[in-house]
C-alpha cells in the first residue's frame, strides 16, 4: 500500500550488531505496529504505538525497543541482534476506529548471521 | 489472553471450487479482521467484521459473535486466491495487541 512503507526491504547483520527497521505512514494514522513472521508462529505482535511518544509491549518484546517521535514514524530497535531475530518484520497502522482495519507494510525481511 | 484458532491449516481446491475457512475466537475478542497474504508475502485485509455478514465480490465473511466464530467464504475460487488467510483478534476497536491465528494455507489447483 502507498500510505506505508518499509524500510530497508532486505538486510543481513551480524550478531551483536544494532539493527533499526523504519516504518513510515502518510495516512497520519494514530495506531501503529510491528509484528514479526515466523514459520509455524503466525504473526506475532511485538510493539505497538497509540499515539506520539505512547508505545507499549506486544507479545514478544524482549530484545527489542521502539520509538515514535513523529506521527508518521516507529521504529523498531534490535539493540544487539541474536539469530533467534531472523525473521520478516511487518509494520502496521490503522485510525482505531470501528469498521476500519490495518494495512500492512510490505514487510522487511532481516537475517542475523 | 486473548486466543485465535483457525480451521484447517492447508486446504487444497481445484479452480472453480467453493470452501469455507472458519476462525474461533476466545470471549475476550471483540472484533475481528480478515486478511490474505499472498504469495509474495503481501498481507492484504479482506474485512473488518466485529458481528454480521460482509461481502465483496466472491468473499463473505460472517461473525457470530455470541458464540466466537467466524467464516470466510470464498466461492468460485481462482488460483489468485492461494495464498495463507488469517484471522486476528483484539479487545478494542482500537486494535491493541491484535493478535493472529495460524493461518489457513489455501492452494488453488488450475
Amino acid at each position: 500500500d502507498a500510505g506505508i512503507t518499509q524500510s530497508p526491504r532486505h538486510k543481513v547483520t551480524e550478531t551483536g550488531t544494532p539493527v533499526t527497521l523504519r516504518c513510515h505512514q502518510t495516512e497520519n494514522h494514530r495506531y501503529m505496529y510491528w509484528y514479526r513472521q515466523d514459520p509455524g508462529h503466525g504473526l506475532r505482535l511485538i510493539h505497538y504505538s497509540y499515539g506520539v511518544k505512547d508505545t507499549d509491549k506486544g507479545e514478544v518484546s524482549d530484545g527489542y525497543s521502539v520509538s515514535r517521535s513523529k506521527t508518521e514514524d516507529f521504529l523498531l530497535t534490535l539493540e544487539s541482534a541474536t539469530s533467534s531475530q531472523t525473521s520478516v518484520y511487518f509494520c502496521a497502522i490503522s485510525t482505531g476506529q470501528a469498521n476500519y482495519g490495518y494495512t500492512f507494510g510490505s514487510g522487511t525481511r532481516l537475517t542475523v548471521v | 489472553g486473548i486466543q485465535v484458532e483457525q480451521s484447517p491449516p492447508d486446504l487444497i481446491l481445484q479452480e472453480g471450487a467453493n470452501s469455507t475457512l472458519r476462525c474461533n475466537f476466545s470471549d475476550s475478542v471483540n472484533n475481528l479482521q480478515w486478511f490474505h497474504q499472498n504469495p509474495w508475502g503481501q498481507l492484504i485485509n479482506l474485512f473488518y467484521i466485529p458481528s454480521g455478514t460482509k461481502q465483496n465480490g466472491r468473499l463473505s465473511a460472517t461473525t457470530v459473535a455470541t458464540e466466537r466464530y467466524s467464516l470466510l467464504y470464498i466461492s468460485s475460487s481462482q488460483t489468485t486466491d492461494s495464498g495463507v488467510y488469517f484471522c486476528a483478534g483484539s479487545r478494542t476497536t482500537g486494535g491493541f495487541k491484535t493478535i493472529f491465528g495460524a493461518g489457513t494455507r489455501l492452494f488453488v489447483k488450475a
